[in-house]
């Protein structure tokens, strides 16, 4: 069964940082293209960003470039999200969620999320 | 990075056919035939329902359906469930993001 897996989320106080996983299982990992969707509460979802499958290329939406950096592990099977510099705006579940093969902008396959509250 | 425009709500009586439209740019939706369609139950994650403007995941009824016209993308849910009483929101890949709409409630009245 195909399984994404958040974990990492919790209470922040603003100006600090936090480390989100995504572990995996099921598919094969190194394949794949990943992303980070979030929705805050009451809200839409917002794209945040998303890492090519070997992990050279990298892309982030504007609210977030420069203070969030995606990353994976391969060899571990597991997506990252460092968030660092958190606003209060940064509040919201952060999904994780497996790009659809070769077909850009359509997530397949997404985890259950992660609660990412920032508030002194 | 504006967000994608969708009707804030829609309703429909079981048995009858629905749309939402999706309204972008030249730049996204009108630029690639790449618009996904979500579907997302309350405290739940979202489930793709439609991707590459009109293409049905495995698994998903064939009672949903999309289409494009220029900037505008449409999801219609035909055949309208209980079940499908959700939010539905829609995606644009970009050369540099992929951007959602706001998303739009469908009631079943």
């Amino acid at each position: 069964e195909v399984q994404l897996v958040e974990s990492g989320g919790g209470l922040v106080q603003p100006g600090g940082s936090l480390r989100l996983s995504c572990a995996t299982s099921g598919f094969t990992f190194s394949t794949y293209w990943m992303h980070w969707v979030r929705q805050a509460p009451g809200k839409g979802l917002v794209w945040v960003s998303r890492v090519n499958s070997d992990g050279s290329s990298t892309s982030y939406a504007d609210s977030v470039k420069g203070r969030f950096t995606i990353s994976r592990d391969n060899a571990k099977n597991t997506l990252y999200l460092r968030m660092n510099s958190l606003r209060a705006e940064d509040t919201a579940v952060y999904y994780c969620s497996r790009g659809l093969y070769k077909r850009p902008g359509a997530f397949d396959i997404w985890g259950q999320g992660t609660m990412v509250t920032v508030s002194s | 990075q504006s967000a994608l425009t969708q009707p804030a709500s829609v309703s429909g009586s079981p048995g009858q056919s629905i749309t939402i439209s999706c309204t972008g740019t030249s730049s996204d939706v009108g630029g690639y035939n790449y618009v996904s369609w979500y579907q997302q139950h309350p405290g739940k994650a979202p489930k793709l329902m439609i991707y590459d403007v009109s293409n049905r995941p495995s698994g998903i009824s064939n009672r949903f359906s999309g289409s494009k016209s220029g900037n505008t993308a449409s999801l219609t849910i035909s055949g309208l469930q209980a079940e499908d009483e959700a939010d539905y929101y829609c995606s644009s890949y970009t050369s540099s993001s992929t951007l959602f709409g706001g998303g739009t409630k469908l009631t079943v009245l």
